[in-house]
């Protein structure tokens, strides 16, 4: 089983929509989740981190589910500008290295 | 806003060359770290490094990698002997609490690696 699992996408919705990703991760013992958006041949950056109570942040909510070991990301009302691939990513056993997922490419189309 | 930087950008070298990466991490920060993500895949962890000393490493980073931080400000991946399979982008991140709590680690811009 893959320590951090995606939809493989690529998801093509239209601007407005109401877009989600979903992730599952293998190690019980992670404590630390987070989404990351990397735009074509750039760098991670962080969009948000991810509690178990579950956040929003403007139009992006995350929600953590420890039992079922899944995490998801919910974007309302998409934006062109929210194209890009979106990673789940969960930190490794014992310290702070991040694992990542495979990402899910999302393209926002006028 | 404070930001990891990273050189060169690019670098093209021939196979069995010796490369070295240059990262210099946000300033006030302790935990650094190397990623690399090869074209098409996932980013994956190489290193650990905290107090001077790596802390944790990945199967990716054998004899052939090694780190440093010889100065106050920079931390450097070194690849002895490059391969064609180490062609990638390699990332630098860094930290402030490391795995002390939920932390949030942030990305330079990368430097792309050819092994020609």
């Amino acid at each position: 089983r893959k320590e951090v699992e995606q939809d493989p996408g690529p998801f093509n919705v239209p601007e407005g929509a109401t877009v989600a990703f979903n992730c599952t991760y293998s190690n019980s013992a992670s404590q630390s989740f987070f989404w990351y958006r990397q735009d074509c041949r750039k760098e991670p950056k962080l969009l948000m981190s991810v509690y178990s109570s579950g956040n929003e942040d403007g139009r992006f909510t995350a929600q953590l589910n420890r039992a079922s070991q899944y995490i998801s990301l919910l974007i309302r009302d998409s934006k062109l500008s929210d194209s890009a691939t979106y990673l789940c990513v969960v930190n490794g056993r014992g310290g702070g290295k991040l694992i990542f997922g495979q990402g899910t490419e999302l393209s926002v189309k006028p | 806003e404070p930001e990891v930087t990273q050189t060169p950008s690019h670098q093209v070298t021939q196979m069995g060359q010796e490369v070295i990466l240059r990262c210099v991490p946000i300033s006030n920060h302790l935990y650094f770290y190397w990623y690399r993500q090869i074209l098409g895949q996932k980013v994956e962890f190489l290193v650990s490094f905290y107090n001077n000393e790596i802390s944790e490493k990945s199967e990716i980073f054998d004899d052939q990698f090694s780190v440093e931080r010889p100065d106050g400000s920079n931390f450097t991946l070194k690849i002895r002997s490059t391969k064609l399979e180490d062609s990638a982008m390699y990332f630098c991140a860094s930290s402030a609490l490391g795995a002390l709590s939920p932390d949030t680690q942030y990305f330079g811009p990368g430097t792309r690696l050819t092994v020609l």
